[in-house]
Parts: C-alpha cells; sequence; structure tokens
C-alpha cells in the first residue's frame, strides 16, 4: 500500500534560518504529491503540491520537487520566519475516481525571533 | 477561502456513554466529508468517507457500529462513538470536499480532542 516516511522532529530554528523537511514515499503507480501545514488552532491547509516527476510545487516561500528518481518531496524554504511555527505534513494521494490522502506523520517547527 | 468548522474542540466523556462530533462546512457545498482520527506523534488516518445522502464507506479495520458516521445535508455531517473506551481517546479531524474537485482539494476542520475516563 501507499505511504509516506517524514523525518523525526521537533524542529527548531532561529528566524531567516534555512529549512529542510525530509519526505519519502512509496506509492504504486504515479501519484501526486503534497505538503499541508497546521497553524496552531487551525485546520489543515494544502501548502503546495506536484502532479508528476520534476514538478516543483511553491508557496509562501517554500518550494518542494517531485523525485520519483529518489520518492522524495522534501520541503525548503531559504529563510523561515516566526509565522512558519505550524505542523507540517507531507502526503500523497493515488489517482481515480476515489482517490485518497496518505499522510505523514507531520513535523513540528517552531521558529525563535 | 472555504471554511469547515467542528464542534465540540474537546470533550471529555465517561468509559461507556456516546459522544457526537458534528463537522460543518460555513460556505459551500461539501458533496464529501471525510473523518480522520490522529493518535499523538502518528500521522492522520482516514476512518471513512461519507457522500451525501448515502452510507459512509469505512476504512479497513473500522468498526462502523462503534463510529456512526452521518451525512444527512451538504453542510453537516456527525461523527457519534458509540459506548466510548479511553482507547478511543483520540484527535478527530474532518475534512470537506465539493462537487468535482480532486482529493487533495480538501478543506479541513481544527479537530475534536476527544478523552474518555
Amino acid at each position: 500500500g501507499n505511504s509516506v516516511t517524514q523525518m523525526e522532529g521537533p524542529v527548531t530554528l532561529s528566524e531567516e534560518a534555512f529549512l529542510t523537511i525530509n519526505c519519502t514515499y512509496t506509492a504504486t503507480g504515479y501519484p501526486s504529491l503534497f505538503w499541508y501545514v497546521q497553524y496552531p488552532g487551525e485546520g489543515l491547509q494544502l501548502l503546495l503540491k506536484a502532479t508528476k516527476a520534476d514538478d516543483k510545487g511553491s508557496n509562501k516561500g517554500f518550494e518542494a520537487t517531485y523525485r520519483k528518481e529518489t520518492t522524495s518531496f522534501h520541503l525548503e524554504k531559504g529563510s523561515v520566519q516566526v509565522s512558519d511555527s505550524a505542523v507540517y505534513f507531507c502526503a500523497l494521494s493515488d489517482t481515480g475516481a476515489n482517490s485518497k490522502l496518505t499522510f505523514g506523520k507531520g513535523i513540528t517547527l517552531s521558529v525563535r525571533p | 477561502g472555504a471554511v469547515v468548522s467542528q464542534h465540540p474542540s474537546r470533550v471529555i466523556c465517561k468509559s461507556g456513554t456516546s459522544v457526537k462530533i458534528e463537522c460543518r462546512s460555513l460556505d459551500f457545498q461539501a458533496t464529501t466529508m471525510f473523518w480522520y482520527r490522529q493518535f499523538p506523534k502518528q500521522s492522520l488516518m482516514l476512518m471513512a468517507t461519507s457522500n451525501e445522502g448515502s452510507k459512509a464507506t469505512y476504512e479497513q479495520g473500522v468498526e462502523k457500529d462503534k463510529f456512526l458516521i452521518n451525512h444527512a445535508s451538504l453542510t453537516l455531517s456527525t461523527l457519534t462513538v458509540t459506548s466510548a473506551h479511553p482507547e478511543d481517546s483520540s484527535f478527530y479531524i474532518c475534512s470537506a470536499r465539493g462537487h468535482g474537485e480532486s482529493s487533495y482539494e480538501q478543506y479541513f476542520g481544527p479537530g475534536t480532542r476527544l478523552t474518555v475516563t
């Protein structure tokens, strides 16, 4: 079956530091890949997505590239802000009419001033 | 953007009682709603998918008689945990999707923390 593996957390960084959150996946076929973010007290929000190999998703300064050869979708940001403090989930979706999301465990990011 | 609310945000109940959690789409019609469960430091696990006006489809290993899901309208789905036990304590999250949207275009509620004593 499908699975998503995220690096262990939590992660604590100083403001303006470089961020990398690793994500690898196992899936049959050609899944779509996503990063969701959950800010304190709120529901999950779609941060970015990539639907085919070598696609790069980007939003709010975050980027992730769909690497089929390494089955990875690592999230990066060049300079984090305190407002980026949240829980980040990597996820995949298979294709088809009844497609579902499979999530990683999530990782908590704390950015200190 | 689309907003999904959940009520209550936290609930404590005694073992053997039932508790109902509501999930509402506030500004769109949700033809499909999803219920997830999240254990500490674990990923979200899909419990069931419900389409408005029809029976929910449960994932393997989820007891349909214990977790009753009703999706009676295009803006409301409920999850009832019947005869709750301490092992049912968890964080329950719902999401909603409008007609014709892709699987990832789900709008998530903020979750409900259930504690069974």
